[in-house]
């Protein structure tokens, strides 16, 4: 079965530190992972994905198949980034999110 | 429309009573994704089409709720006899390929039992 896991439902941070989203999945095969965040009173939107292997708005996230993780991070967080942020897998079925951490920066 | 479409935004209804969601995807997407969201339960899957295939309903709570897709399109998403639980929002998704990496999403319908 395909499970994400976000242990966090809330993190908070001051403007400039770095931030750590935490996801953790569980499948026997090759995953993909990916994170989407949902900004105040907008759509969901994907941010990132593992195979890109990209930064996006200073966040990149590695897929470390060992410890079955995809954690997000960003080593300045700024006041923009305030969101709620969900962790998502694809396997042999469609997208598995998990709960979501909603980040607040606070200045 | 430039992106995925939801209608009706907001929806009140009374407990029993059936409701209908809809949900116009991007013009050639042939995947398409209904889930529910609701405070502290995140993202939770209801059901998957793509293309002609048959659809993934493993997601459903249960039997109260079905969704058809017609012509490849249009989706609407059927709650019978709500209940007060059924109180969240729903999204919608569509995507090119099932495997696509992105899933554009549609900005919800709000569905509030009373």
């Amino acid at each position: 079965a395909q499970r994400v896991t976000q242990p966090e439902k809330l993190l908070s941070v001051f403007k400039g530190a770095p931030v750590e989203l935490k996801c953790n999945y569980s499948y026997s095969g090759s995953p993909e992972l990916f994170w989407y965040v949902q900004y105040s009173r907008q759509r969901l939107q994907l941010l990132l994905r593992h195979i890109s292997r990209e930064s996006i708005k200073g966040f990149t996230a590695d897929l470390n198949k060992g410890e079955t993780s995809f954690h997000l991070k960003k080593p300045f967080a700024q006041e923009e980034d305030s969101a709620m942020y969900y962790c998502a897998l694809r396997g042999n079925t469609p997208l598995v999110f998990g709960k979501g951490t909603r980040l607040s920066v606070i200045a | 429309g430039a992106g995925v479409s939801q209608s009706p935004s907001n929806k009140v209804t009374e407990k029993g009573k059936d409701v209908e969601l809809r949900c116009d995807p991007i013009s050639g997407h042939t995947a398409l994704y209904w889930y529910r969201q609701s405070l502290g339960q995140g993202l939770e899957f209801l059901i998957y089409f793509q293309g002609n295939s048959a659809p993934d309903k493993s997601g459903l709570p249960s039997d109260r709720f079905s969704a058809e897709r017609t012509g490849g399109s249009v989706s609407t998403l059927t709650i019978q006899r709500t209940q007060q639980e059924d109180s969240a929002v729903y999204l919608c998704a569509s995507s090119f390929l099932w495997d696509d990496t992105e899933a554009f999403f549609g900005q919800g319908t709000r569905l509030t039992v009373v």
